[in-house]
């Protein structure tokens, strides 16, 4: 079985900008969640779909956005670029088939350099 | 509040030289407990998942534990390809809540 797979892997983009990424978890998989991890504060959550509706939400201003597709892949979108959103965001896939989260399978990741 | 707080932050050992990771937690009703591997510039591996206490998993030179309030990462004989990030993670009310993670390096 395929992993979870994310486009772009890396990224370069200037202040202001807004960027896209994409991610398509694991065949089968009904779950996406985001995280972004920095040196400074590690591994962050930031937002779990779940068919098409957003379920929860982390602490993170609303320029960072999300949506999921009827087929589970999942994009999140970052508006107006700051300098600290410098980092590699993480999408990650589970089965929730006992509707509760279970274990989570990450993906390679996008690596996001905001200059 | 949900925390997680992994010791040590780095470790050196020597190949074959069996050491273990610790991974305190406080969690409002524990849904999980969750190690991963971390390999550098790519994305956590899945190890181990622990639902209760007493609870124990092993997957080669690794073994993982779990109590009320801890869990542990055995390293039983580890080799060089065993460096890596260790991260620790629960599932807490709103995604998963992850420690800062231990830098393993394994020396030959």
């Amino acid at each position: 079985k395929a992993g979870v797979t994310q486009t772009p892997r890396y990224l370069i983009k200037t202040r202001g900008q807004q960027v896209t990424l994409s991610c398509s978890p694991i065949s089968g998989h009904r779950s996406v969640s985001w995280y972004q991890q920095t040196p400074g504060q590690g591994l962050q959550f930031l937002f779990e779909y779940f068919s098409e509706t957003q379920r929860n939400k982390g602490n993170f201003p609303g320029r960072f956005s999300g949506r999921q597709f009827s087929n589970s892949r999942s994009e999140m979108n970052v508006s107006t670029l700051e300098l600290g959103d410098s980092a590699l965001y993480l999408c990650a896939s589970s089965p929730n088939l006992r509707g509760h989260q279970e274990t989570q399978y990450f993906g390679p990741g996008t690596r996001l350099l905001v200059l | 509040e949900d925390q997680v707080t992994q010791s040590p932050e780095a470790l050196r050992l020597q190949e074959g030289e069996s050491s273990s990771l610790n991974c305190s937690y406080t969690v409002s009703g524990l849904r999980g407990l969750f190690w991963y591997r971390q390999d550098p510039g790519k994305g956590p591996e899945f190890l181990f998942t622990l639902y209760s206490a007493g609870e124990e998993k092993e997957k080669e030179r690794l073994k993982a534990t779990l109590t009320k309030k801890e869990s542990f990462l055995h390293i039983t004989a580890p080799k060089p390809e065993d460096s890596a990030t260790y991260l620790c993670a629960v599932q807490g009310g709103f995604g998963l809540i992850f420690g800062q993670g231990t830098e393993l390096s394994v020396k030959p």
